[in-house]
């Protein structure tokens, strides 16, 4: 069955550390992939993409994902975290076929020390 | 920048009533999809609609749950008798041809 798996239910960092989100996949042919965020009580704010090509994207708010197809992964990195990046992250994919659904992972919840 | 709407923002119901959310996509959208999200858990697929007609549908989606594009703009999902468990966050996305979803800003449904 078709799956995205976050191993990580929270992350705490501090802010300025590096961070990265992972993020692994279960389809039969490579899906596309997103990375969503979202704030306590607000909508999934798209953060990037990835349909074919360069497999590092750039997204916004100085997010980036490298998709490894070797490893059914599409971890979603930042350099330099900011306390506003609190927030919860959901990766999902969806096939390249048929309804397009999307299947979310289970979220990983940031947390940003000052 | 086209975005998609949902209304009520927040609706309150009681336990057997009907209710229907509202959603309106992108205009020039054919892909219409609701999701849903109880609280503290991922977002769920619920449906998609595609040339108007269910294209897909979770096992979440059952009997319960209806979904109509009344008028061309619109896009609604029903639900003939709420429960408890159906209080949730319920998102609706539109998607073009790039098979890129935008989710509108969600309805928090409440049954008590």
């Amino acid at each position: 069955a078709q799956s995205v798996t976050q191993p990580d239910i929270h992350i705490t960092v501090s802010e300025g550390a590096s961070l990265e989100l992972r993020c692994n996949y279960s389809y039969g042919a490579t899906p596309y992939l997103f990375w969503y965020v979202q704030s306590p009580g607000q909508g999934l704010q798209l953060l990037l993409k990835y349909f074919s090509g360069d497999t590092l994207v750039q997204g916004i708010k100085g997010f980036e994902a490298e998709f490894k197809r070797s490893q059914s992964s599409f971890n979603l990195r930042k350099p330099s975290v900011h306390w506003s990046d609190a927030a919860e992250y959901f990766c999902a994919a969806c096939t390249t076929s048929g309804t397009y659904k999307y299947i979310f992972g289970t979220g990983t919840r940031l947390k940003v020390l000052a | 920048e086209p975005e998609v709407t949902q209304t009520p923002s927040h609706q309150v119901t009681q336990m057997g009533q009907e209710v229907i959310l509202r959603c309106v996509p992108i205009s020039n959208h054919l892909y219409f999809y609701w999701y849903r999200q109880i609280l503290g858990q991922k977002v769920e697929f619920l449906v998609s609609f595609y040339n108007n007609e269910i294209s897909e549908k979770s096992e979440i989606f059952d009997d319960q749950f209806s979904v109509e594009r009344p008028d061309g703009s619109n896009f609604t999902l029903k639900i003939r008798s709420t429960k408890l468990e159906d209080s949730a966050m319920y998102f609706c996305a539109s998607g073009g041809e790039t098979y890129e979803q935008y989710f509108g800003p969600g309805t928090r449904l409440t049954v008590t």
